[in-house]
């Protein structure tokens, strides 16, 4: 069985550009998350999904951050415009209701310059 | 949910047990403890978690206290593949939504 998968692994782009994280997760699981790790720091939650439908985005910048899960699939988180700060990785994870665990995937690393 | 505390770095030796600890000092009686760990460029990866009992997978035992304000994850024989870092976190969903992550114990275990 496939694991969560991210992609692009690395990014770097200039600032004030905007950037886009795709995520597909693990077949059948409805729950969906995006998590942002800062170097030596642990994951922190940025949105998580039931389905299509967010649930919790309350961490999510919206100012500049956005993210779609159209038919409750796939994923995308999008930036626009990054800034110097946004450099960091970006995780997504998945899960199936009354399910204990939650699979990560490898996660996209963006470098902003 | 509650704030755990860990030791920010330990050592192991390789084929030794490895014995992680965490404080949750707050922990109300409906918190589960989670146990996840990261290998360097990865994902965090599930290892174990409980609610009062112990338990025991093929990776790991977590050794809860009776009183609930601390554990242990124990992993009984440790390779050079189980460096990582690993975090401890208490949360009161049973499966696992909104996960609050500390910064973890760094775990070397060494030849």
């Amino acid at each position: 069985e496939a694991g969560v998968v991210q992609s692009p692994r690395y990014k770097i782009i200039e600032k004030k550009q905007p950037v886009a994280f795709w995520c597909n997760p693990i077949s059948g699981h409805n729950t969906l998350y995006w998590y942002l790790q800062n170097l030596g720091q642990g994951p922190e939650l940025l949105i998580r999904y039931e389905n299509e439908e967010a649930v919790d985005d309350s961490q999510l910048p919206k100012d500049r951050f956005s993210a779609e899960r159209l038919k409750g699939v796939d994923s995308t988180l999008k930036i626009q415009p990054a800034e110097l700060g946004d450099s960091a990785v970006y995780l997504c994870a998945s899960s199936s209701t009354g399910n204990t665990e939650a699979f990560f995937g490898q996660g996209t690393r963006l470098t902003v310059v | 949910d509650a704030k755990t505390t860990q030791p920010p770095s330990m050592d192991c030796a390789e084929g030794r047990a490895a014995n992680l600890p965490c404080n949750h000092s707050t922990i109300s009686g409906n918190e589960y403890v989670y146990w996840y760990r990261q290998i360097h460029s990865q994902g965090p990866q599930y290892i174990i978690h409980g609610l009062k009992n112990n338990e025991t997978n093929e990776m790991a035992s977590l050794i809860i206290t009776e009183d609930r304000k601390s554990s242990t994850l124990i992993l009984p024989h440790a390779t050079l593949r189980d460096t990582a870092v690993y975090y401890c976190i208490v949360s009161r969903y049973n499966y696992g939504q909104n996960f609050v992550f500390g910064p973890g114990t760094r775990l070397s275990v060494l030849p």
